[in-house]
């Protein structure tokens, strides 16, 4: 079974540049995660879809931050402009079962580590 | 806001050791508890998940469960230089939405 995919895996931009990153997650997973990993931190929540629906983005910053998650498969999430603090690894992750589960395992992709200069 | 909190390390012990790592969280509602192990320049994989208070062991690994102190710990027996490696508690914040500490890297020297 193939895991999350994530692209692009690396990313280096200039300061102000709009940038995107793709994720697909396990086939089936209804739950997809998109999560932000600063340097020796854990990760943190950015937004996370039940199907199309975005059920919990209070952590995603609107101003500059977007996602998409078309017919409920992949995801795409944008940062447009991108500032010298955007420098972190995004992190896709996903889940069989929706919301009202007590636990669900959530599986990783391997991330897209994003330099702004 | 829950919080996790985690010592960061590193935590050196020689190949054979027991490791020791260390968890605290603020909410005391919390029923999970997970330990993921996370390789430099790799993504979280979930190695353990506890919801009782006591032991769970699953080959080398035991987690350690105590509600009432509000603490997590896991317990990496006979540690090989393959477990070098940070490891990240994580907390459920809602349905499906889980809280990591900043994670303890752990260093196994031969």
């Amino acid at each position: 079974e193939a895991g999350v995919v994530q692209s692009p895996r690396y990313k280096i931009i200039e300061k102000k540049q709009p940038v995107a990153f793709w994720c697909n997650p396990i086939s089936g997973h209804n739950t997809l995660y998109w999560y932000r990993q600063n340097l020796g931190q854990g990760p943190e929540l950015l937004i996370r879809y039940e199907n199309e629906e975005a059920v919990d983005d209070s952590q995603l910053p609107k101003d500059r931050f977007s996602a998409e998650r078309l017919k409920g498969v992949d995801s795409t999430l944008k940062i447009q402009p991108a500032e010298l603090g955007d420098s972190a690894v995004y992190l896709c992750a996903s889940s069989l079962y929706p919301a009202g589960v007590v636990w669900d395992e959530q599986f990783f992709g391997p991330g897209t580590r994003l330099t702004v200069l | 806001q829950k919080e996790v909190e985690q010592n960061s390390g590193p935590l050196s012990v020689p190949e054979g050791a027991i490791a020791s790592l260390n968890c605290t969280y603020s909410d005391r509602g919390s029923q999970s508890f997970f330990w993921y192990r996370q390789y430099s320049g790799k993504s979280p994989e979930l190695i353990m998940s506890i919801y009782s208070n006591g032991d769970k062991e699953d080959g080398r690994f035991t987690a350690q469960l105590n509600k009432a102190s509000q603490y997590v710990s896991l317990l990496i027996r006979d540690s090989q230089p393959s477990d070098s490696a940070t490891y990240l508690c994580a907390v459920p914040g809602g349905y499906n939405k889980l809280i990591f500490g900043a994670g303890t890297r752990l260093a196994v020297h031969p």
